[in-house]
């Protein structure tokens, strides 16, 4: 159990435009997702937290008009990354919270993000 | 300046060796937790420590959680190749909400 899901596993983008990463909850409903971003040889910083029908709240220096989260419904986040650019190439992970079992957050197994 | 401090950043052994890796504050935590990722994958939970000076084992892997709660380590016996991978501390926001990374440990060993 407790199986989350990303797509898509990697994408190459061009530079300017945008890009959908989806973060499923396959077992399991979470009112709460959150999104991280990891750069190469370096830990994971949390980017926001997305809340099932209401708005996401971002961490600080995160763009929350470059960085749009949708949280539509108890197993879906998505995020979409607007008029992308070299430097948002990273590794995008998200973890959703299962309330059922303390809270305890899963990780997916990440999307590789390369913009051209 | 991170909350959570690991060291070392990277380590390097052959296999058969054993290693610890340290993860340091100066904040008191309710608790902390262990995660492994491997490269191209996301973070999966080792372990959670809750109560001061507590040892927990899973197979080779030790973990243990300084008695005032600031600090936890995490102690390998006889690493195998398969123990490769970045090894992260966290804890859990107010609430059990957003989790909080160290700066993690890159562990490489070689066959």
């Amino acid at each position: 159990g407790a199986v989350v899901s990303q797509h898509p596993s990697w994408v190459i983008c061009k530079s300017g435009t945008s890009v959908k990463i989806e973060c499923r909850s396959l077992d399991f409903q979470a009112t709460t997702m959150f999104w991280y971003r990891q750069f190469p040889k370096q830990s994971l910083m949390l980017m926001a937290t997305s809340n099932e029908g209401s708005k996401a709240t971002y961490e600080q220096g995160v763009e929350k008009d470059k960085f749009l989260i949708n949280h539509a419904s108890l197993t879906l986040s998505t995020l979409t990354v607007t008029s992308a650019h070299p430097e948002d190439s990273s590794f995008y992970i998200c973890s959703a919270r299962d309330q059922t079992s303390g809270y305890e957050q899963y990780f997916g197994p990440g999307t590789r993000l390369t913009v051209t | 300046t991170q909350l959570l401090e690991q060291s070392p950043q990277f380590l390097s052994i052959q296999e058969g060796e054993n290693l610890t890796v340290y993860c340091n504050s100066s904040s008191v935590f309710s608790s902390l937790q262990w995660y492994r990722q491997e490269p191209g994958e996301g973070p999966v939970l080792l372990v959670t420590v809750v109560t001061g000076g507590e040892v927990k084992k899973l197979k080779r892997l030790t973990f243990q959680f300084g008695d005032a709660r600031k600090d936890s380590s995490l102690h390998i016996t006889a690493a195998q190749p398969g123990d490769t991978g970045l090894y992260l501390c966290a804890y859990k926001g107010a609430a059990g909400n957003k989790l909080t990374f160290g700066g993690g440990t890159r562990v490489l060993v070689k066959p």
